[in-house]
């Protein structure tokens, strides 16, 4: 039962269009997360979420819109895909969970490549 | 966020101590030291975090310096399944903050 699950796990798009990724938990967090790594590796923060509501922001371009519909689930629609879009995008969540601390807890990752 | 240094690589022998070092010399009292890895493009996985005392989980040791300006993540014996990048990063322990990530150390296990 994966505790931080994204969907798609590949995501091959050309430029122009408009695709969302999904992200669901199951852990009980409040506090949801999106990061982007690119290809030099280096992960950035993008959003956070606490209970629904945006808590961080950081200098995203406006094509990229967070959705949380509920406390599980954080999405992420981004319009007029570029390509220096192309990345892999990660959920992720923290709360007091397992070992007492305020951990993250990391989905596997979608790969987003932008042609 | 207070900044972290670590080397850009090291490796050590399969079965082996791995002993990963972090210098964070501008920390602030109330910031924890966090270590996370990565696994070859997977999610980063979380390894172990502490304030002032030595921590021990199942997966690795935590030994920080008494002013707390540089600490070493330990995996007592490490595996060929522990090659990745390894985090060490310093935050305020609280849930909604977010994690700054350097370029952490890749450390490759030789059989």
């Amino acid at each position: 039962d994966t505790a931080v699950s994204q969907t798609p796990k590949y995501l091959v798009t050309q430029m122009g269009n408009d695709k969302s990724i999904k992200c669901e938990q199951n852990l009980g967090h409040d506090t949801m997360y999106w990061y982007k790594q690119d290809s030099k590796k280096f992960l950035k923060i993008m959003f956070s979420y606490n209970n629904k509501e945006l808590i961080i922001n950081e200098t995203v371009p406006n094509r990229f819109s967070p959705k949380s519909p509920d406390k599980a689930h954080l999405n992420l629609h981004i319009n007029s895909l570029e390509l220096g879009d192309s990345a892999v995008y990660f959920c992720a969540t923290t709360g007091f969970g397992t070992g007492k601390h305020w951990g993250y807890t990391f989905g596997s990752g979608t790969r987003l490549t932008v042609v | 966020d207070a900044k972290t240094t670590q080397p850009t690589s090291m490796d050590c022998a399969e079965g082996r101590a791995a002993n990963l070092p972090c210098n964070h010399s501008t920390i602030s009292g109330n910031e924890y030291v966090y270590w996370y890895r990565q696994i070859h493009s997977q999610g980063p996985q979380y390894i172990i975090h502490g304030l002032k005392n030595n921590e021990t989980n199942e997966m690795a040791s935590l030994i920080i310096t008494e002013d707390r300006k540089s600490s070493t993540l330990i995996l007592p014996h490490a595996t060929l399944r522990d090659t990745a990048v390894y985090y060490c990063i310093v935050r305020v322990g609280d849930s909604s903050y977010k994690l700054i990530f350097g370029s952490g150390t890749r450390l490759l296990v030789r059989p």
